[in-house]
């Protein structure tokens, strides 16, 4: 059983360029969220996704950053016009319906540097 | 607001040393918490998940308590080894999903 992909590892974009990062859940996961751990700083929530569906943004910067969950194919985070600011790791998580007394299991995270 | 700490923020102990990492945090309706590791440029290990009905969870050297009235988990790690050298983050569970409120981490290094 695969755990949670994600890709690519490593990207770097230039500033104003757009950056899309990839996640496929766990088999058998059909919830998905997205981290951002900046340097020097903690892992922060940024959104948590069904598929089709976004349950709670609440921690997505409102501008130049989206997510979506499609019914097929693995989930995106996209960032346009990155700045040098979206330097970070960004993680992605998965997790079945119903959390309680399951855990949630992270991807090996895409670093993104932009230059 | 919800806010989870970890101190120390870095810890150098020998080899052998038996060792314990706190986590507190403000939120006493807690649901979960969850300790984790994390090598520099690698993803998350998960260590010990505390559901909010138990006090405390082991595995192996490992052995995480939690004690919600006073808004703290402890992570011990007995007999500790250089390969145990790495960041652990406490996390807190806000509801019955995945959104966690992560700690700083303490970043342990274990000396031969």
């Amino acid at each position: 059983n695969a755990g949670v992909m994600q890709n690519p590892r490593h990207l770097v974009r230039r500033r104003g360029q757009e950056a899309r990062l990839r996640c496929s859940p766990m088999k058998g996961h059909s919830h998905v969220y997205w981290y951002r751990q900046l340097p020097e700083e903690g892992l922060k929530f940024m959104v948590y996704l069904q598929k089709e569906n976004i349950i709670d943004e609440s921690g997505m910067p409102k501008e130049r950053f989206s997510a979506e969950f499609p019914k097929e194919g693995p989930s995106i985070l996209r960032i346009q016009q990155v700045v040098r600011g979206d330097s970070a790791a960004y993680f992605c998580a998965s997790s079945q319906p119903g959390i309680s007394g399951n855990t949630i299991y992270f991807g090996e995270g895409s670093w993104l540097t932009v230059v | 607001k919800q806010e989870v700490t970890q101190i120390p923020a870095a810890l150098s102990v020998p080899e052998g040393e038996n060792l314990v990492l706190n986590c507190s945090f403000t939120d006493s309706a807690i649901y979960n918490l969850q300790w984790f590791r994390q090598d520099p440029g690698k993803g998350l290990t998960s260590l010990l998940l505390i559901q909010s009905s138990q006090r405390e969870q082991t595995s192996g050297r490992l052995n995480a308590s939690l004690d919600k009235s006073s808004g703290r988990s402890t992570l011990y790690i007995a007999a500790s080894q250089p390969g145990d050298s790495a960041t652990y983050l406490c996390a807190q569970y806000r509801g019955n999903t995945g959104k966690l409120i992560f700690g700083q981490g303490t970043t342990l290094q274990v000396k031969p």
